[in-house]
């Protein structure tokens, strides 16, 4: 199986940029995507195929990165993004990043 | 509007078969696959199953000998079963749909709410 690897937890002030990564075991092209998820909520589909963004979804949210390493970036961050976010890849059988948590100061 | 509902018992005994249908509304399941997803309490995602819209299936690998994917398309609906149920398996149960890139990769668009299921004597 393909394993993402996340960072878990980041802190940022809103209004600030924040920079989310996730690191494939092996390439999986632009085969990766991204999810929000609130607590007691399901997850939310963000960015698509490593950079298309959701419809939507609000321009804040962008990822980038092909291969191996990926990034969703947030920029400005706003206090409802307090959230865990999720990469996922479907190269071979689908597997999901233990997901990042971010959290406002 | 696209909508998917899970349904299903919420305890279940150990050793036990579990069975979840998931109810979709807002499009066809010959067009959209549906996969099921699985979250244990404060833990990640893991990937269970999936039927495509032609009727064809996949299994987590670790999982497949106590799966089983099935749809009615003439109830909108998609059942999962699993056997043998331990403790480890009590989590939230998703269904979302499938949706396909060129090249192969796919994503899962829209989600149900879940629902809890806990594996306990």
């Amino acid at each position: 199986d393909t394993v993402l690897t996340q960072s878990p937890a980041l802190a940022v002030s809103p209004g600030e940029r924040v920079t989310i990564s996730c690191r494939a075991s092996e390439s999986v092209s632009t085969g990766m995507h991204w999810y929000q998820q609130k607590p007691g909520q399901q997850p939310k589909l963000l960015i698509y195929g490593a950079s298309n963004l959701e419809s939507g979804v609000p321009a804040r949210f962008s990822g980038s990165g092909s291969g191996t390493d990926f990034t969703l970036t947030i920029d400005p961050v706003e206090a409802d993004d307090t959230a865990t976010y999720f990469c996922q890849q479907s190269w071979n059988d689908p597997t999901f990043g233990a997901g990042t948590k971010l959290e406002l100061k | 509007q696209v909508q998917l509902k899970e349904s299903g018992p919420g305890l279940v005994q150990p050793s036990r078969t579990l069975s979840l249908t998931c109810t979709v509304s807002g499009f066809s399941l010959t067009s959209y696959g549906v996969s099921w997803v699985r979250q244990p309490p404060g833990k990640g995602l893991e990937w269970i199953a999936a039927i495509w819209s032609g009727g064809s299936t996949d299994y987590n690998s670790a999982l497949k000998s106590r799966l089983s994917i099935s749809r009615d398309t003439s109830k909108s609906q998609v059942l999962l079963k699993m056997n043998s149920l331990q403790t480890e398996d009590t989590a939230m149960y998703f269904c979302a749909r499938l949706k396909g890139l060129i090249g192969g990769s796919y994503y899962f668009d829209y989600w149900g709410q879940g629902v809890m299921v806990t594996v306990s004597s």
